[in-house]
């Protein structure tokens, strides 16, 4: 998997939005972007994925550098719910049949009211 | 929404103890993880399972870890005799079958609290 450096916390203020860098500079062609997160004492949740292009679901948007070197997740409208640690994973995707999970530190984001 | 489930929430035990942390897994999913996270650190893979099998353990894996899915519904994690070191939150994780070109994300169980006194 390839190694990725996120910023220990960030702060949001409720109801803007919330954009968390990740860098991934030695990802490889065939290495997608994950990003999970982990809701105090709470299980990781996946929030979104991608490869090259950007994406976008109901929880968030990812926006995927043309070289892929780094990706924003972007939380459109933070709530407090949101605060939480986020992860960003780059690793392969849907080859093999483990898929194991390889967290780092990431990012501590605060919402405030 | 389904969902997986875990239990003890909380589980205190001796040092040397065996400690069987139990995993109820989302009905249709095939592919079967723990990891574990000690307080304030990073969450770290353990064990995948697939088709009644370990498919990829980690270095933390040794021979005091076990793993089994004794039914159709149940996966437990076996830890024969607990250390100190052993203390950490279980998490319990499944996912679907892998379909080609889709990715089938990882669900997560709300952990199991494992003290060793």
């Amino acid at each position: 998997d390839a190694k990725t450096t996120q910023p220990t916390s960030m702060d949001c203020a409720e109801g803007r939005a919330a954009n968390l860098p990740c860098n991934h500079s030695t990802i490889s062609g065939n290495e997608y972007v994950y990003w999970y997160r982990q809701i105090h004492s709470q299980g990781p949740q996946y929030i979104i994925h991608g490869l090259k292009n950007n994406e976008t679901n109901e929880m968030a948007s990812l926006i995927i550098t043309e070289d892929r070197k780094s990706s924003t997740l972007i939380l459109p409208h933070a709530t407090l719910r949101d605060t939480a640690v986020y992860y960003c994973i780059a690793s392969l995707g849907s080859g093999g049949s483990n898929y194991k999970l390889t967290f780092g530190k990431g990012t501590l984001l605060t919402v405030n009211p | 929404e389904p969902e997986v489930t875990q239990t003890p929430s909380h589980q205190v035990t001796q040092m040397g103890q065996e400690v069987i942390l139990r995993c109820v897994p989302i009905s249709n999913h095939l592919y079967f993880y723990w990891y574990r996270q000690i307080l304030g650190q990073k969450v770290e893979f353990l064990v995948s399972f697939y088709n009644n099998e370990i498919s990829e353990k980690s270095e933390i894996f040794d021979d005091q870890f076990s793993v089994e899915r004794p039914d159709g519904s149940n996966f437990t994690l076996k830890i024969r005799s607990t250390k100190l070191e052993d203390s950490a939150m279980y998490f319990c994780a499944s996912r679907a079958e892998q379909t080609r070109g889709a990715y089938n994300e990882q669900f997560f169980g709300p952990g199991t609290r494992l003290t060793v006194l």
